[in-house]
């Protein structure tokens, strides 16, 4: 299977800091997908990203899949972006097309 | 759109009993997954339907599992007999399309004591 690793597992940022989450992935992947599960448990599918950079007001996300990472910009944080942050791959071995393989995740607290 | 409704939003139910977690997918959506999330396994596909019909199901845990797709707006995942180990947040998730956006009910959480 493909191995999907989060960095860094755990993040504490004041209000208004800017961030850096990765995400690295073992093998070609067809698309890939970053989550954020609020403090409620909820998963909001945040980019639908296979390549190239999106942006979605303070959220940008870049994925270069030649090189097998993907990177999940947050600019001057606000206290509802705590949460868990997921990235989540389809492997693109035929035995895995559908799938979605996630992360560990990355655990954001964003004090104020 | 509603989004994907799942129910109930908690259940806890003793060891041995009976449990059904129901999905409604997004309307017009082609692929239905379920998920479960654990603290020790994070993230975990159990299994997903294209069209209605089961497409893997590699992930049920075992044959305790059972889910299905009687029409294109509904899915059930059963538990019978349900164990503590099974204690869980489960996720009904649809896309349209292979390998596209997903999009996630609130789940279910899970309690079997």
């Amino acid at each position: 299977g493909i191995q999907v690793e989060q960095s860094p597992p755990d993040l504490i940022l004041q209000e208004g800091a800017n961030s850096t989450l990765r995400c690295n992935f073992s093998d070609s992947v067809n698309n890939l997908q970053w989550f954020h599960q609020n403090p409620w448990g909820q998963l909001i599918n945040l980019f639908y990203i296979p390549s190239g950079t999106k942006q979605n007001g303070r959220l940008s996300a870049t994925t270069v899949a030649t090189e097998r990472y993907s990177l999940l910009y947050i600019s001057s944080s606000q206290t509802t972006d705590s949460g868990v942050y997921f990235c989540a791959v389809e492997h693109r071995a035929t035995d895995s097309w559908g799938k979605l393989q996630f992360g560990a995740g990355t655990q954001v607290v964003v004090t104020p | 759109d509603a989004g994907v409704i799942q129910s109930p939003r908690h259940e806890v139910t003793e060891m041995g009993q009976e449990v059904t977690l129901r999905c409604k997918p997004i309307s017009g959506h082609d692929y239905l997954f379920w998920y479960r999330q654990t603290m020790m396994r994070g993230l975990e596909l159990l299994i997903y339907f294209n069209n209605n019909v089961p497409i893997d199901d590699s992930g049920m845990p075992e044959d305790r599992f059972s889910a299905k797709m009687p029409n294109a707006s509904f899915s059930t995942l059963k538990i019978q007999p349900s164990e503590p180990r099974d204690s869980a947040v489960y996720f009904c998730a649809s896309s349209l399309g292979q390998g596209a956006r997903a999009f996630f009910g609130q789940g279910t959480r899970l309690t079997v004591v």
